[in-house]
């Protein structure tokens, strides 16, 4: 069975400029989760699909967006780049309505922001 | 609100001593709690979760965890560490309705 896939594995990117992260759950999950790990900081909610819908936000300025598609893949776009947007971003997928699953986590994209 | 505090920046052992990972929680109404694991150079992963019933829960590679209500606390413990243990520890914390929040994580080091 194949785990969750991110893609891609490492990007640079300059300030100012903007960035897609690409997320493929696990078949059968229908919700996808995005994290941001950055150092220090442990990891930060960012955003929670479910079915298509957003279910929840974290506390990230509007230029964090994303969306999920009707195969469930997901997409996390951010709008112009900060120096501090450097992170691992980590996508997650588990069985929708159920919040007490647990989550399949992805290896993760490494945006450097120079 | 949700909160989860992992009190302690980094956890030091020996190996074949137990071992015991900190985690203290807030939140309202009766919460799911987990323990995942981030080995180096790899994802995060599942170790366990208590969701209801018995306050002790067994999860992964003889990990476990006891929910105290009273304390709002869900500390992660193995009788006797290994090596191979040594890995950043992160207890995460939910509402049935609400987004999963993490901790900042504890970096376990077990010695030789």
């Amino acid at each position: 069975e194949a785990g969750v896939t991110q893609s891609p594995t490492h990007l640079i990117k300059t300030r100012g400029q903007q960035v897609t992260l690409r997320c493929s759950p696990i078949s059968g999950h229908t919700s996808v989760y995005w994290y941001q790990q950055a150092l220090g900081l442990g990891l930060q909610f960012l955003l929670w699909y479910d079915e298509g819908e957003e279910r929840n936000r974290g506390n990230f300025p509007p230029r964090f967006s994303g969306r999920q598609f009707p195969n469930y893949s997901s997409e996390l776009n951010v709008n112009a780049l900060e120096l501090e947007d450097s992170a691992l971003y980590l996508c997650a997928s588990s069985l929708g309505g159920r919040t007490n699953e647990k989550l399949f986590f992805g290896s993760g994209t490494q945006l450097s922001v120079l | 609100a949700q909160s989860v505090a992992q009190p302690e920046d980094q956890v030091n052992v020996a190996e074949g001593n137990p071992l015991t990972v900190k985690c203290t929680y807030s939140v309202s109404g009766n919460p799911y709690l987990f323990w995942y694991v981030q080995y180096p150079n790899r994802g995060l992963q599942f170790l366990l979760k208590y969701i209801t019933g018995d306050n002790l829960v067994k999860g992964s590679y003889g990990f476990e965890a006891e929910f105290n209500k009273s304390q709002t606390s869900f500390h992660l413990k193995k009788p006797s560490a290994l090596v191979s243990d040594s890995a950043l520890y992160f207890c995460a914390v939910r509402r049935a309705t609400d987004k999963l929040i993490f901790g900042t994580g504890t970096r376990l080091q077990v010695f030789p």
